[in-house]
């Protein structure tokens, strides 16, 4: 069974901390996505990869940055943690397009709550 | 920017009848793909249904139907025969032919009554 694996289900943290939330997929996808979701605003995509080491911005890169160190992981920081970050992140991997209608396969989220 | 918009916060829907959701988007591109997810409780995202935008016909997955306008820009979601199982978020998502990264509307949550 192919799988999206984000490691923490349930974060506190506190504000003006470093965060790691981390997303390891096992399907050898070469695309990997964060999103956060919020309420009203469905998922906003902060940050994608198309391959190892590389990264590009998405809607609402602020306060936000990612590594890609090996393919099957991707990691989202969060440099200085602010309450305004309180948020559920989906990571999310897909297949190279080249044309084809793939979906993504998500992770089951990270509510990440900053106090 | 592409955006997709969802006009229904929440629905509801008694069991084993039939429900509508809506989605429209902007776009001014001429290929690309659009997507119905569905997020349940346990918050795992779950493929329901894609169409890509150069098939006219619409796509059908059981119990779950699409209506594709093209021209229009809508994208809405027919559930026939309503389950409690269907009781989720929904989200309607698009994505260009040649790129890889999607954009999601703001959802609706479906109820469905016993």
């Amino acid at each position: 069974d192919v799988k999206v694996t984000q490691s923490s289900r349930y974060l506190v943290k506190r504000t003006g901390e470093k965060v790691f939330l981390e997303c390891v997929q096992d399907m050898d996808h070469e695309n990997m996505f964060w999103y956060r979701q919020d309420p009203g605003l469905g998922l906003r995509l902060i940050y994608f990869s198309y391959d190892v080491k590389m990264k590009e911005k998405g809607d609402i890169p602020e306060g936000y940055s990612v590594s890609r160190e090996k393919k099957e992981r991707f990691s989202l920081i969060l440099e200085s943690a602010s309450t305004n970050q309180t948020s559920m992140y989906l990571c999310a991997s897909s297949l190279r397009t080249g044309g084809a209608n793939y979906g993504y396969t998500f992770g089951s989220g990270t509510r990440l709550t900053v106090v | 920017a592409q955006t997709v918009t969802q006009s229904q916060p929440e629905m509801s829907v008694q069991e084993a009848e039939t429900v509508t959701l809506s989605c429209t988007y902007d776009t001014s591109e001429s290929d690309y793909y659009l997507f119905w997810y569905k997020q349940p409780p346990s918050r795992q995202m779950i493929l329901v249904i894609r169409q890509e935008a150069y098939k006219q016909q619409n796509a059908t997955e059981n119990r779950f139907s699409v209506n594709f306008q093209k021209a229009a820009k809508s994208f809405s979601l027919k559930i026939s025969d309503s389950q409690l199982g269907d009781a989720a978020m929904y989200f309607c998502a698009y994505r260009r032919r040649s790129n890889n990264d999607m954009r999601f509307g703001a959802g609706t949550r479906l109820t469905v009554k016993p």
